[in-house]
């Protein structure tokens, strides 16, 4: 089975600064890899995605993430924080199961981004 | 195109009481699922439907039932509500030939409350 921890529930940062979310997994397999966002009262987006391509993705709002393989990591970042980027996080795995026909996505627990003015 | 719908929002139930929450997509996406979301907990599956005529339980289908009505449809009943099942509840969807890529899209939500 595949698992995802993020470390930290909640991060603090002020506007400008740097954002970094972490985000570890574990598989026996090499895994597909998404952030997803959250705003109050809305359903998820993608932010990006790591399906075995180039290991440092880009995604939307500035954000980016690197794939390195030798630490199980994928951690999330964002040079410079805006008010607007306040949200909760989420990394999410893809998990292949034998015995059914679409793949699913295991996601962390979530970590809730605050930025200070 | 509305993308992905569920209804209703908002629903207070009564421990005991059933109800559908419905989702509805006009993507014509092939797979369907249904999460709820708890804090701390992040999102956790319930049940998923591969393909139209198809479902399979997920992480945690007890007191779940589903039924994939036709391919734009996906509902999910809670045949008798239990306070532990006060959550959000979100529908997803992927569209035929994204298997490799295996981007969701997610419906708003309907928050649910068992009392």
């Amino acid at each position: 089975a595949q698992s995802v921890t993020q470390l930290g529930s909640h991060v603090s940062v002020s506007e400008g600064a740097l954002v970094l979310l972490r985000c570890n997994y574990s598989s026996s397999v090499p895994p597909y890899l998404f952030w997803y966002v959250q705003y109050p009262n809305q359903g998820l987006q993608l932010l990006l995605k790591y399906t075995s391509a180039a290991t440092l993705v880009k995604g939307i709002n500035g954000f980016e993430a690197e794939f390195k393989k030798s630490e199980t990591s994928f951690h999330l970042t964002k040079p410079s924080a805006h008010m607007s980027d306040a949200a909760e996080y989420f990394c999410a795995v893809s998990d292949y199961k034998s015995s059914g026909s679409a793949r699913q996505l295991t996601f962390g627990s979530g970590t809730q981004l605050t930025v200070l003015p | 195109n509305a993308g992905v719908t569920q209804t209703p929002k908002f629903q207070v139930l009564k421990t005991g009481q059933s109800m559908t929450l419905q989702c509805a997509q006009d993507m014509n996406h092939n797979s369907m699922y249904w999460y709820r979301q708890d804090p701390g907990m992040g999102l956790r599956l319930i049940y998923y439907s591969a393909s139209e005529g198809t479902t399979d339980k997920g992480e945690v289908p007890n007191g779940y039932n589903v039924s994939r009505l036709n391919k734009r449809e996906f509902s999910l009943r809670l045949e008798s509500a239990a306070p532990s099942q006060t959550s959000v509840y979100f529908c997803a969807t992927v569209p035929k030939g994204q298997f490799l890529s295996y981007e969701q899209y997610f419906g708003p939500g309907t928050r649910l409350t068992v009392t």
